[in-house]
């Protein structure tokens, strides 16, 4: 059964340019996480799905962070424009009903 | 607001001992307690997942217990080996939202 996959693993921008991470969730799980994991912490959530629905997206700093889970499958994050403090690895979840959670390889986000 | 925590946050033990990693958490009201392993620069991998009606959970050399009331989780490896050392985090799932709230984890380096 093939994992979370995640894409890009790396990637390197100027602050105030946007940025875009892919993620394919495990097949048939219907809910789909976003954390954001800073050096030496634990990952901290940004949005949940629940299908297509953003169920608890109250961390998520909307006023430069988007995200979108189209056909309740595959999930874009979004950071327009980026900022220093966003360089962080991004990690993608999924779960079948709200149980335990697979995490994806990570995207490692540098802003320079 | 629960709140995690691992103490310490790294150590070194000589190959073949058998060891505990302690986490900790403040509201008891918990869902389920994960445990994950992290190497550098990969995403998490799970490795028990804990309900709260149960006590312990068990995988090969690895053993997790739960006490809820005490707001307590211990991992227990068996006769580590140097392939054991990697970062181990601990996440409770409070129900509310199914939301991970993880620990800073415990860098854990076994010496041949």
């Amino acid at each position: 059964e093939a994992g979370v996959v995640q894409s890009p693993r790396y990637k390197i921008i100027e602050k105030k340019q946007p940025v875009a991470f892919w993620c394919n969730p495990i097949s048939g799980h219907n809910t789909l996480y976003w954390y954001r994991q800073n050096l030496g912490q634990g990952p901290e959530l940004l949005i949940r799905y629940e299908n297509e629905e953003a169920v608890d997206d109250s961390q998520l700093p909307k006023d430069r962070f988007s995200a979108e889970r189209l056909k309740g499958v595959d999930s874009t994050l979004k950071i327009q424009p980026a900022e220093l403090g966003d360089s962080a690895v991004y990690l993608c979840a999924s779960s079948l009903l709200s149980s335990e959670q697979f995490f994806g390889p990570g995207t490692r986000l540098t802003v320079l | 607001k629960q709140e995690v925590t691992q103490i310490p946050a790294a150590l070194s033990v000589p190959e073949g001992e058998n060891l505990v990693l302690n986490c900790s958490f403040t509201d008891s009201a918990i869902y389920n307690l994960q445990w994950f392993r992290q190497d550098p620069g990969k995403g998490l991998t799970s490795l028990l997942l804990i309900q709260s009606s149960q006590r312990e959970q068990t995988s090969g050399r690895l053993n997790a217990s739960l006490d809820k009331s005490s707001g307590r989780s211990t991992l227990y490896i068996a006769a580590s080996q140097p392939g054991d050392s990697a970062t181990y985090l601990c996440a409770v799932d409070t129900g509310a939202n199914s939301k991970l709230t993880f620990g800073k984890g415990i860098t854990l380096s076994v010496r041949p």
